[in-house]
């Protein structure tokens, strides 16, 4: 079974460019998660699918940070403008569903903002 | 808030040595727990879980029991290898049965480095 694919997996960008990362879930996984990952820091939640509504969407900088899951299936983050602050591993996780399922995580996308 | 605390690194240790790493955390209700570990250069993989108090947890030598009187969940393992070098993270999932709220919370970390 593939695991969780994520792309790209590395970006150095300037302050107040945009970009945006890719993922695609583990076939048949209701449920995705993107986390941020700062150095030195444990994963913190951004947003979280359920096919391809959003149910929580509480910590995402809803003024830079955008997120969508067309079809229920892949997914893309993006960030515009990015902040220095913006530099962490952006990861993204998928499960069968919601409830008590373990949650499967990509490699990461690590993001550098000069 | 929901929130996991665990003990700061490095640990440093060496082979066939006794790992502790220390893990509690503050929830509402009944929280399943996690540990994760990350190798150097890959992505996080779950090590082992446990979703009631009580419960042990067990993974490749790794243990962790559910201390619902003491809030913890320590990550124990007997005799360390130089291949257990990681970061390892303790998690919660605060409403495990809801549609919406099972994000896990992570603690900070802990890298272990075993030396031969």
């Amino acid at each position: 079974e593939a695991g969780v694919a994520q792309s790209p997996r590395y970006k150095i960008i300037e302050k107040r460019q945009s970009v945006a990362f890719w993922c695609n879930p583990i076939s048949g996984h209701a449920t995705l998660y993107w986390y941020q990952q700062i150095l030195g820091q444990g994963p913190k939640l951004l947003i979280q699918f359920q096919n391809n509504g959003v149910v929580d969407d509480s910590q995402l900088p809803k003024d830079r940070f955008s997120a969508e899951r067309l079809k229920g299936v892949d997914s893309t983050l993006k960030i515009q403008p990015a902040k220095l602050e913006d530099s962490a591993v952006y990861l993204c996780a998928s499960s069968l569903r919601s409830g008590r399922e373990t949650q499967y995580f990509g490699p990461g996308t690590r993001l550098l903002v000069l | 808030g929901d929130s996991v605390t665990q003990m700061e690194g490095p640990v440093t240790l060496s082979e066939e040595a006794f790992l502790t790493i220390n893990c509690t955390y503050t929830a509402t209700g009944y929280p399943s727990l996690f540990w994760y570990v990350q190798y150097p250069g890959e992505g996080l993989q779950l090590l082992l879980k446990a979703t009631k108090a009580d419960d042990k947890g067990s993974n490749k030598g790794f243990e962790a029991t559910y201390r619902k009187e003491t809030t913890s969940f320590h990550l124990e393992k007997g005799s360390v290898q130089v291949s257990d070098s990681a970061v390892y993270f303790c998690a919660l999932s605060a409403r495990p049965f809801q549609a919406a709220g099972n994000k896990l919370t992570f603690g900070g970390g802990t890298r272990v480095l075993v030396k031969p």
